[in-house]
């Protein structure tokens, strides 16, 4: 099955900074990356996608970026603010509509 | 549409005692997934349906685990008996049908085992 890497796990940054997570997959099939924001006792939620005939998609502060080549995407968060602080979750999709989960990275913005 | 609906959302047992948690899908979605969330493991895949069927069981840790779909409505996972290893929280998430579509999770379910 797919194994889903995700680095680093823990992140603090400078309210204003950018941040960037990465996330490594195995499986060449996979064609569906979603990034989701899980809040301290909430749910995970989507933030942004991406597919696998595009390279890079924005979303006002948020960008995630896909080497299919490399097997790895990035997600960038521009000028970051402390609503930002949350866990964030990478994910891998193939054909079969299983998802895979990376380890989860814990982002910190300092005021 | 109310999104995944999980019940209950807190549960506290005693060791050795059957628990089972519900999950109501997301209506028109076909595919349904039970995870379990930890510190040291992050989100742990136990399941999978498509169409109430059980397509990959291979994240369920042991056969205390066990998990149902008798219908498109209605999921339940069960633990029996419980062990304190088992305290998480556990999530259900929906998916409507093709590729490329965003999984929605339920609020999830804290279990703490005693």
């Amino acid at each position: 099955g797919e194994n889903v890497e995700q680095h680093p796990s823990t992140l603090s940054v400078q309210e204003g900074d950018s941040a960037v997570i990465k996330c490594t997959y195995s499986d060449s099939a996979s064609n569906y990356f979603p990034w989701y924001k899980q809040e301290l006792g909430k749910r995970p939620q989507l933030i942004i996608d991406i597919r696998s005939n595009v390279g890079e998609k924005k979303d006002q502060r948020i960008a995630v970026t896909l080497n299919k080549t490399a097997k790895h995407f990035s997600l960038h968060i521009t000028e970051t603010q402390p609503e930002d602080s949350a866990v964030y979750f990478c994910a891998a999709s193939d054909s079969g509509n299983q998802f895979y989960f990376g380890t989860g990275t814990s982002l910190t913005v300092i005021p | 549409d109310a999104g995944v609906i999980q019940s209950p959302r807190h549960e506290v047992t005693e060791m050795g005692q059957e628990v089972t948690l519900r999950c109501k899908p997301i209506s028109g979605h076909n595919s349904l997934f039970w995870y379990r969330q930890t510190m040291m493991r992050g989100l742990e895949l136990l399941i999978y349906f498509n169409n109430n069927v059980p397509i990959d069981d291979s994240g369920m840790p042991e056969d205390r685990f066990s998990a149902k779909m008798p219908n498109a409505s209605f999921s339940t996972l069960k633990i029996q008996p419980s062990e304190p290893r088992d305290s998480a929280v556990y999530f259900c998430a929906s998916r409507p049908q093709g590729v490329n579509t965003e999984a929605f999770f339920g609020q999830g379910t804290r279990l703490t085992v005693v």
